[in-house]
């Protein structure tokens, strides 16, 4: 399975742009590239999934460059309620929703 | 729609005890993997089922086993408690084979 390193730690204000970039320079061909949000004493939820180039919803954007060793999760106008660990995954197919391997996150913290 | 449902939400139980946690996946899920997670670090995966057999398992001891019923719910039983394996007991479901995951608030477990 592809390791990933991402930051322990971020640090934004409220309306800013927060971008995490997460490294993962052994990712297979076949992975898939997830990020999920957890908030303190609840479950990951899912936000946003993609194989390379950019994907956006109603959430975030993914980015992902043509060797697709990183990726960079960007969450635009981040409120108080963003705060949370945001975990980098990587995995094989669509979702990979088999077996999830968390890392240690990032901890963003939004301040007003 | 009910997302996924564990019980209980905590429980403390002593050193040496059996405990056993359950989960209702999300309506129409057929797949249910557990997590445990560690205060401060990432969730890791435990097993998962699929058609009521145990189809992956993570690097956890023969003292942590499961179950899953033919309406898809599941449980997970572990023997011998340990102080170490305090933590939340978080379940997991999709629709198989490899989709988005769903995850439960999770269990809390203190041993003492």
């Amino acid at each position: 399975l592809a390791k990933t390193t991402q930051p322990i730690s971020m640090d934004s204000y409220e309306g800013q742009e927060v971008n995490i970039t997460c490294s993962h320079n052994n990712i297979a061909t076949n992975d898939y590239i997830t990020w999920y949000q957890q908030f303190p004493s609840q479950g990951p939820r899912f936000i946003i999934q993609g194989y390379k180039t950019k994907v956006t919803n109603e959430v975030a954007s993914l980015f992902i460059p043509a060797d697709r060793k990183s990726s960079t999760l960007s969450l635009p106008r981040v409120s108080l309620s963003d705060t949370a660990v945001y975990y980098c995954l990587v995995g094989e197919g669509p979702a990979a929703g088999n077996k999830l391997t968390f890392g240690g996150g990032t901890r963003v913290l939004v301040k007003p | 729609d009910a997302g996924v449902t564990q019980s209980p939400t905590h429980l403390i139980k002593t050193r040496g005890q059996q405990v056993t946690l359950r989960c209702s996946p999300k309506s129409g899920h057929d797949t249910v993997s557990w997590y445990q997670q560690a205060l401060g670090q990432g969730p890791q995966f435990i097993f998962q089922y699929y058609e009521e057999e145990e189809r992956q398992r993570g690097n956890f001891p023969d003292r942590f086993s499961g179950h899953q019923f033919p309406n898809y719910s599941s449980e997970l039983n572990v023997n011998a408690l340990l102080l170490g394996d305090s933590a939340l007991y978080l379940c997991a479901s999709s629709p198989y084979p490899r989709t988005e995951a769903f995850f439960g608030q999770g269990t809390r477990l203190t041993v003492v």
